[in-house]
């Protein structure tokens, strides 16, 4: 079954660190480009990072950069990603999203998974 | 970059009906480069279309997408059971990409 299955997900205190990872079957993992997508209580979806399939290029999202990191092992068909120094404003389910156009970015994206919940709060 | 709006927030429909979603985005969005997902909660959200009116593998023909510029509809003739759900719209033409708040589709 093609899938994806984030986790790492749980409560923490600002100021905290918390590594998500998201395991991939069913497919060529290495033959795609991952990013993390995001939604907060009550809020809309926001993207926060990309990565392509050799880890040489990479992106975040403003609200993020310098404190997020991400990575992936194509060995382990996983994805992963590092957020440090968390604020209350990161908190959301975290979602793993493959996109549509394998090794070459078409930014829009065709399988999710279903998402690990972070929550920051003092 | 590029605000999407989506109206209305929530609408109470009933199995059956056809509903139209929209998505308004605060500049033109570049060439065709639209999409949709349906979320559920607990579920993992599953693109619907892309390119405005490419449906994606597996959606059935009821859903269809339209529109141009900065103004962008989803349509779902004949409402199903499963199709409760929030919608929402992305674009990726500019980056960031960016989606919309999302539209509630309850029964009513």
């Amino acid at each position: 079954e093609v899938q994806m299955v984030e986790s790492g997900g749980d409560l923490v205190q600002p100021g905290e660190s918390l590594r998500l990872s998201c395991a991939a079957s069913g497919f060529t993992f290495s033959n795609y480009v991952m990013n993390w997508v995001r939604r907060a209580p009550g809020k809309g979806l926001e993207w926060v990072s990309y990565i392509d399939t050799s880890s040489e290029t990479i992106y975040y999202a403003d609200s993020v950069k310098g404190r997020f990191s991400i990575s992936r092992d194509n060995a382990k068909n996983s994805l992963y990603l590092q957020m440090n120094n968390l604020r209350d404003e990161d908190t959301a389910v975290y979602y793993c999203a493959r996109d549509w156009g394998r090794s070459q970015p078409r930014w829009f994206f065709d399988l999710w998974g279903r998402g690990t919940l972070v929550t920051v709060s003092s | 970059e590029n605000v999407l709006t989506q109206s209305p927030g929530t609408l109470s429909l009933s199995p059956g009906e056809r509903v139209t979603l929209s998505c308004r985005a605060s500049q033109s969005v570049s060439s065709t480069y639209l999409a949709w997902y349906q979320a559920k909660v607990g579920q993992a959200p599953r693109l619907l279309m892309y390119g405005i009116s490419s449906r994606a593998t597996g959606i059935p023909d009821r859903f269809s997408g339209s529109g141009s510029g900065t103004d962008f509809t989803l349509t779902i003739n004949r409402l199903e059971p499963e199709d409760f759900a929030v919608y929402y719209c992305q674009q990726y033409g500019s980056p960031p990409l960016t989606f919309g708040g999302g539209t509630k589709v309850e029964l009513k």
